[in-house]
């Protein structure tokens, strides 16, 4: 599976757009790219899912470039409420379906 | 609210003892997997249940167990405990054994402690 880095913490302020950077150089062809949300003392949630391009939904967008090494997950105008872990997962659908986490990044935000 | 509810919420033990931690998984997925979650670390990936039988496992020793009931339901039994198995366990389910593409829903965990 392959390997992600990503910033250990980053603060930001109410109303402003976060952008949070995941490195993974040794992505596989069939390996699609996921990111998670964890408040504490919870399991992690879905937020978005992609191959390649961009990806938008009602809450992040997802942007991967076209070498696919690495992604940034955008939150528009966060709140207080989006304080949390953020996981950025890689995962090759053909080794099975075990997750592999990273550190993830702890997102502060501040009012 | 995923639909993935998860019993006991807490629970203390002992060094050496015997634990059963228990998972219900949302209706209609039938495959489930559980990660042992340490403070201020990612989950780690214990095993994946798939129609009553084990397809996956990760970097744990054998005194991690579980089962899959024929209803989805799952348990995870981890014998001997060590100070170290403290943490956060959690339990997620996905619709069918399928790749990444197929989103995990996971439960809130139950948070174990060894004294």
């Amino acid at each position: 599976l392959a390997k992600t880095t990503q910033p250990i913490s980053m603060d930001s302020y109410e109303g402003q757009e976060v952008n949070i950077t995941c490195s993974h150089n040794n992505i596989a062809t069939n390996d699609y790219i996921t990111w998670y949300q964890q408040f504490p003392s919870q399991g992690p949630r879905f937020i978005i899912q992609g191959y390649k391009t961009k990806v938008t939904n009602e809450v992040a967008s997802l942007f991967i470039p076209a070498d696919r090494k690495s992604s940034t997950l955008s939150l528009p105008r966060v709140s207080l409420s989006d304080t949390a872990v953020y996981y950025c997962l890689v995962g090759d659908k053909n080794a099975g379906n075990m997750l592999t986490f990273g550190g993830g990044t702890r997102l502060m935000v501040k009012p | 609210e995923t639909g993935v509810t998860q019993s006991p919420t807490h629970l203390i033990k002992t060094r050496g003892q015997q634990v059963t931690l228990r998972c219900s998984s949302q209706s209609g997925h039938n495959t489930v997997s559980w990660y042992q979650q340490a403070l201020g670390q990612g989950p780690q990936f214990i095993f994946q249940y798939y129609r009553e039988e084990e397809n996956g496992r990760g970097n744990f020793p054998p005194r991690f167990s579980g089962l899959q009931f024929p209803n989805y339901s799952s348990e995870l039994n981890v014998n001997a405990l060590e100070l170290d198995d403290s943490a956060l366990y959690l339990c997620a389910s996905r619709p069918r054994l399928a790749g990444l593409e197929e989103t995990q829903y996971f439960g809130p965990g139950t948070r174990l402690l060894v004294l």
